[in-house]
């Protein structure tokens, strides 16, 4: 069965500090993708990344960076010089072939000015 | 490109009423989701439609849900005799998959159901 832990509930820092978001996942296919997305107050969740199985590269866009390794079944993600509108619930997910989204629990970063 | 829209935005309906929920995906994708989302909760998987078919149903949908997809455009979900209990955020998301595989997912505003 398909598994996504967010163990950190909440993190908050300030403005500037580097954050970064741990996820870990369990699966049996060897063909799966992984995702990131953003929920901020307004509700709407947004797309951040996706990364296939079969590509370890690790990934940065801007201030962001993720972090993929098989080895440890981890896909973190890295916001460095956080900012106020970072402020959101961060959500971790996977997808067996290209199909539904498990997501975790959600971790709630909040940025303090 | 519009992105995915959900009709209501809110609906607040008594027990054991009936309530019907709209999405419509971005234009060009073949695959509609639905999902559900409770407080501090991330969202769960209902079901999902590739064009018109639906693929799949969670145990989560009991049989007082029932979606569809006429035509493989927009979707609906319909909840019969609400309960306190489907009070959530229901949320719709469209992807396309084609031969390259991949699955990204992007979600609509979704509509929060709150039943007294």
């Amino acid at each position: 069965a398909q598994k996504v832990t967010q163990a950190q509930t909440e993190i908050s820092v300030v403005e500037k500090e580097d954050v970064t978001l741990d996820c870990v996942y369990e699966t049996r296919d060897t063909t799966y993708y992984l995702f990131w997305y953003k929920q901020p107050p307004s509700g709407e969740l947004v797309f951040l990344i996706r990364r296939n199985s079969f590509d370890e590269q690790n990934e940065i866009s801007g201030r962001y960076s993720w972090n993929f390794q098989k080895s440890t079944s981890s896909f973190n993600f890295t916001i460095t010089a956080s900012q106020v509108v970072d402020s959101a619930v961060y959500f971790c997910s996977l997808s067996e072939g290209a199909q539904k989204l498990v997501f975790g629990q959600g971790t709630r970063l909040t940025i303090n000015p | 490109d519009t992105g995915v829209s959900q009709d209501p935005r809110h609906k607040i309906t008594k027990r054991g009423q009936n309530v019907t929920f709209r999405c419509d995906p971005i234009s060009e994708h073949n695959r509609l989701y639905w999902y559900r989302q409770t407080l501090g909760q991330g969202p769960e998987f209902l079901t999902y439609f590739q064009n018109e078919a639906q693929l799949e149903k969670s145990r989560l949908l009991s049989d007082r849900f029932s979606a569809e997809r006429p035509k493989g455009s927009f979707s609906t979900l319909e909840i019969q005799r609400t309960e306190q209990g489907d009070s959530a955020m229901y949320l719709c998301a469209s992807s396309f998959v084609g031969m390259a595989g991949g699955n990204e997912q992007f979600f609509g505003p979704g509509t929060r159901l709150t039943v007294l």
